[in-house]
C-alpha cells in the first residue's frame, strides 16, 4: 500500500527566514511520481512539481526548491526567503504508474508572520 | 495545464435533498476524471474515479449509491450526492489527469447540508 506521511502539521515562520516541509513515502512501487501541491485559504490546489522515482536530482524554482532521496524515501521543500503570499497548506502526494490517482500526505499548514 | 472548472462553487442545501456538482475539463478531452473529498483541516481522500461511458470505481467505504458520478462526454463528469446529511458536508474537489504526469485539479465546490 502507498503512504505519505507529513509530519509537521502547522509551521509558523516570520517572512524572509527560510523553512523546509517535509514528506516521507511509503511504496513497493519501483516506479512511481511524487507531488507537491499548494492549496491557499480559497481552496484550489495549486500544482508545484512533478518528480518521477528515476530522477533524484534536485530541483530549484526562484525560492522554491525540492530534495528528493531515494534512500530515505523523502521528498522536501525548502521555500527561502518566505512571503506572506506562501502562507497555505501543502501536501505532498504520491501516485502509482497506470493509476493516476493520487495518495495525499496529512498537509502542513504554513504560515508567515509579516 | 489542463484547465478544469466546478459548478457550483458552493452550496447550501437541506437535509434530504440532492444536490449536483459539475467537473468541467476546459481545453482537455479527460476519458478519466477524479472526484475527491476534503473535511475541514484533513487531507484529500479519493472518493471515485470517473470514467467516460462506463462506471465509475469507488474506493473502499465509499458508497456508490450515494455518491452518483456520471462521466457521459469526454468533458464533464457530474457528482450528484443523493439524499444529503450534515455529514456530506465538505469541499469536493475533481481533477483531470494527463495521462500519469500530472493531475490538475478544479476549483472546488463547498458542500453545506443543514
Amino acid at each position: 500500500a502507498q503512504k505519505v506521511t507529513q509530519a509537521q502539521t502547522e509551521i509558523s515562520v516570520v517572512e524572509k527566514e527560510d523553512v523546509t516541509l517535509d514528506c516521507v513515502y511509503e511504496t513497493r512501487d519501483t516506479t512511481y511520481y511524487l507531488f507537491w501541491y499548494k492549496q491557499p485559504p480559497s481552496g484550489e490546489l495549486v500544482f508545484l512539481i512533478r518528480r518521477n522515482s528515476f530522477d533524484e536530482q534536485n530541483e530549484i524554482s526562484g525560492r522554491y526548491s525540492w530534495n528528493f532521496q531515494k534512500s530515505t524515501s523523502s521528498f522536501n521543500f525548502t521555500i527561502t526567503a518566505s512571503q506572506v503570499v506562501d502562507s497555505a497548506v501543502y501536501f505532498c502526494a504520491l501516485s502509482a504508474p497506470g493509476a493516476q490517482k493520487l495518495v495525499f500526505g496529512q498537509g502542513t499548514r504554513l504560515t508567515i508572520n509579516p | 495545464g489542463a484547465v478544469v472548472s466546478q459548478h457550483p462553487s458552493w452550496v447550501i442545501c437541506k437535509s434530504g435533498t440532492s444536490v449536483k456538482i459539475e467537473c468541467r475539463s476546459l481545453d482537455f478531452q479527460a476519458t478519466t476524471m477524479f472526484w475527491y473529498r476534503q473535511f475541514p483541516k484533513q487531507s484529500l481522500m479519493l472518493m471515485a474515479t470517473s470514467n467516460e461511458g462506463s462506471k465509475a470505481t469507488y474506493e473502499q467505504g465509499v458508497e456508490k449509491d450515494k455518491f452518483l458520478i456520471n462521466h457521459a462526454s469526454l468533458t464533464l463528469s457530474t457528482l450528484t450526492v443523493t439524499s444529503a446529511h450534515p455529514e456530506d458536508s465538505s469541499f469536493y474537489i475533481c481533477s483531470v489527469g494527463q495521462g500519469e504526469k500530472t493531475q490538475y485539479f478544479g476549483p472546488g465546490t463547498r458542500l453545506l447540508v443543514l
